[in-house]
């Protein structure tokens, strides 16, 4: 069964740094989604994506955030300027060509700040 | 703005046991609904899902969700749990009013553990 991939599983970055979570989305979705889930918290929507712009954010994703897909098949977020609050698993997901199919999720990259 | 709420943080029950695992969620618009899983290290997988139809949903390993829209809960049910039941389950909701493009609202979260 086709799969959402994140790369890297665990990511350590200093705080300030600019840090680049990668995605790639099953190959006929089109529809694309970053989450995160601090530690103990719930699974929180950042932004969803669809035909090359984001169709809708939430609080969370201000200016220190970005979300791109630079070619065909990779889908990423950056965080520009990384705060220790930044800390969390982030996950990306795809669904299919309607906004009710299931949203397929990846592992998670898990994204620590010193 | 939607809402959901796990009412158990943490089920523990025996093996070959029933389990309920409850949601409830609040919304001023109609909703799609959906359980996740998550085993330890991995991503959030799909457990099953009610769009329209029929309320009672099954998953292929035993799992059944009832939609009751007048007591808005999406409860998760098993009559009989394996030790590789053993996860932490999410219920998740989707606007299916077309405003909010795919935001899915999740509650905090339910630890099922099994014992033998």
């Amino acid at each position: 069964e086709p799969e959402v991939t994140q790369t890297p599983s665990h990511q350590v970055t200093q705080m300030g740094q600019e840090v680049i979570l990668r995605c790639v989305p099953i190959s006929n979705h089109l529809y694309f989604y970053w989450y995160r889930q601090i530690l103990g918290q719930k699974v929180e929507f950042l932004v969803s994506f669809y035909n090359n712009e984001i169709s809708e954010k939430s609080e969370i994703f201000d200016d220190q955030f970005s979300v791109e897909r630079p070619d065909g098949s990779n889908f990423t977020l950056k965080i520009r300027s990384t705060k220790l609050e930044d800390s969390a698993m982030y996950f990306c997901a795809s669904s299919g060509n309607r906004l009710n199919q299931p949203q397929h999720f990846g592992d998670g990259t898990r994204l620590s700040i010193l | 703005a939607q809402s959901v709420t796990q009412l158990d943080s943490q089920v523990p029950v025996f093996e070959e046991a029933p389990v309920e695992l409850r949601c409830n969620y609040s919304s001023s618009v109609s909703v799609y609904l959906f359980w996740y899983v998550q085993y330890p290290n991995q991503g959030l997988q799909l457990l099953l899902k009610y769009l329209s139809g029929s309320t009672l949903v099954e998953s292929i390993n035993g799992f059944e969700a009832e939609f009751n829209k007048s007591q808005t809960s999406f409860h998760l049910r098993k009559p009989s749990v394996h030790i590789s039941d053993t996860a932490e389950y999410f219920c998740a909701v989707l606007n299916a009013g077309g405003t909010s493009y795919g935001k899915l609202t999740f509650g905090q979260g339910t630890i099922l553990t099994v014992h033998p």
